[in-house]
């Protein structure tokens, strides 16, 4: 059963970078065919996808974020990571990171972790 | 202010059926999938349709989708105060600032 779990830290400062990392249980993400993506939702507020990487390291990011995002992958760790830098209060979200099917006009999250709150204060 | 549209709330009865519409465009919902998603309060959100109509492995047959056009539907019958949550809708926006792209959220309110 894959499960995804996401950790890092969960107060960043502003304007230093988020930096947050999804480990990838029970299947693998280089002999996948999905994307694996991270989306955030601020408190009280609806979803936001930031970006999605592919196992070959190809991205594709959320172009309202795209200046201050980078989303990599550690195939040997079954792992990826999102960098967010300059943070200010409006960061302040729950981080999900998900599977994510991406072909031909169909795109969809699968498999989710379970969240973590980043906030963004001084 | 999201790139979908969906209604802010809808309620019905135990037992009734209710819908829930999400509003698009030719470069998103018109000429790509949809997928709706169910989060409960505190938890992550799950996947309940995808490819417009399609259910993953374990969700009931309550739960339904369509697409018309620029708009699409979730559908859910003989409803459960279970069912109780926020819904999405969710779909890949082919546009200049292409991306995946989410409705704002539904929340369902079982009476």
């Amino acid at each position: 059963q894959l499960q995804l779990q996401e950790s890092g830290p969960g107060l960043v400062k502003p304007p230093e970078t988020l930096s947050l990392t999804c480990t990838v249980s029970g299947g693998s993400i280089s002999r996948s065919s999905y994307y694996w993506g991270w989306i955030r939702q601020p408190p009280g507020k609806g979803l936001e996808w930031i970006g999605s990487i592919y196992n070959s390291g190809s991205t594709n990011y959320n172009p309202s974020l795209k200046s201050r995002v980078s989303i990599s992958v550690d195939t040997s760790k079954n792992q990826f990571s999102l960098k967010l830098n300059s943070v200010t209060a409006s960061d302040t979200a729950v981080y999900y990171c998900a599977r994510h099917w991406e072909y031909s006009g169909s795109s969809y999250m699968d498999v989710w972790g379970k969240g973590t709150t980043v906030t963004v204060s001084s | 202010q999201s790139v979908l549209t969906q209604p802010p709330s809808v309620s019905a009865a135990p037992g009734q059926k209710v819908t829930i519409s999400c509003s698009g465009s030719s470069s998103n919902i018109g000429n790509n999938y949809v997928s709706w998603y169910q989060q409960f309060p505190g938890t992550a959100p799950k996947l309940l349709i995808f490819d417009n109509n399609q259910r993953p492995s374990g969700i009931p047959d309550r739960f339904s989708g369509s697409k018309s056009g620029t708009s699409a539907t979730l559908g859910i019958t003989g409803l459960q105060t279970g069912d109780e949550a926020d819904y999405y809708c969710g779909t890949w926006d082919s546009s200049l600032s292409a991306g995946m792209v989410f409705g704002g959220g539904t929340k369902l309110t079982v009476l």
